[in-house]
């Protein structure tokens, strides 16, 4: 079965750039989430969606990043204009449902690199 | 003060030996807890769920003290391919998930 599938795994760019990461879920899963992390603040949560839908972008770490999910089967992080201090592994993960379960999928990651 | 706190270690330890570590987590309410392994430059997978009873998967045991508010994971009969980033996971409601930022523990022959 195809995991999470994330695109690029690499970016470097230069300061200045708009920098899109996309991310294909697991088919049949409602939830996506995004996440950035670095050294210095590990894992944290960006956005997420349910259907398809932005429940909660609090997060996001300003205006130039957004989020989009036209479909049940793609989702794009946007930044722009990108900063150096943007750098970062970005992942995408998704799940199936509410309830109890803890168990995110994670993509491989889209590693930025903001020069 | 975060919400999970993790000693970032790291832990170094032959083949073969016990390594154990815990995190503390600040939000009393908080409702389950994981635990995630990340291999280097790779992304990170559940490694068990943490029951209020305590569980063990094979050679992993994990701990839940809510008195306390901390999470331990147990490794015996440490291997090679332990080696790795542990996350301390706690999920504060139905879509919240926050993770520490992880315990690296290496295994030396």
């Amino acid at each position: 079965d195809a995991g999470v599938i994330q695109s690029p795994r690499h970016e470097v760019t230069e300061m200045g750039q708009e920098v899109t990461l996309r991310c294909k879920p697991i088919s049949g899963h409602d939830y996506l989430f995004w996440y950035r992390q670095t050294m210095m603040r590990g894992l944290e949560l960006l956005i997420y969606f349910n259907n398809n839908v932005p429940i909660d972008d609090s997060g996001m770490p300003e205006d130039r990043f957004s989020a989009k999910m036209p479909n049940a089967s793609f989702s794009t992080l946007k930044i722009q204009p990108s900063e150096p201090r943007d750098s970062a592994v970005y992942f995408c993960a998704s799940r199936m449902g509410q309830g109890r379960t803890g168990e995110l999928f994670f993509g491989e990651g889209s590693r930025l690199t903001v020069l | 003060r975060k919400e999970v706190e993790q000693d970032p270690g790291p832990f170094n330890v032959p083949e073969g030996a016990t390594v154990a570590f815990n995190c503390t987590y600040s939000n009393s309410a908080s409702q389950s807890f994981f635990w995630y392994r990340q291999d280097c430059r790779k992304e990170p997978k559940l490694l068990m769920s943490v029951y209020s009873s305590g569980n063990e998967d094979g050679r992993f045991t994990a701990q839940l003290n809510r008195a306390s508010q901390y999470i331990s994971l147990l490794i015996r009969d440490s291997k090679l391919s332990d080696s790795a980033t542990y996350l301390c996971v706690v999920r504060l409601n139905d879509y919240k998930l926050s993770f520490g930022a992880g315990t690296t523990v290496t295994v030396r022959a």
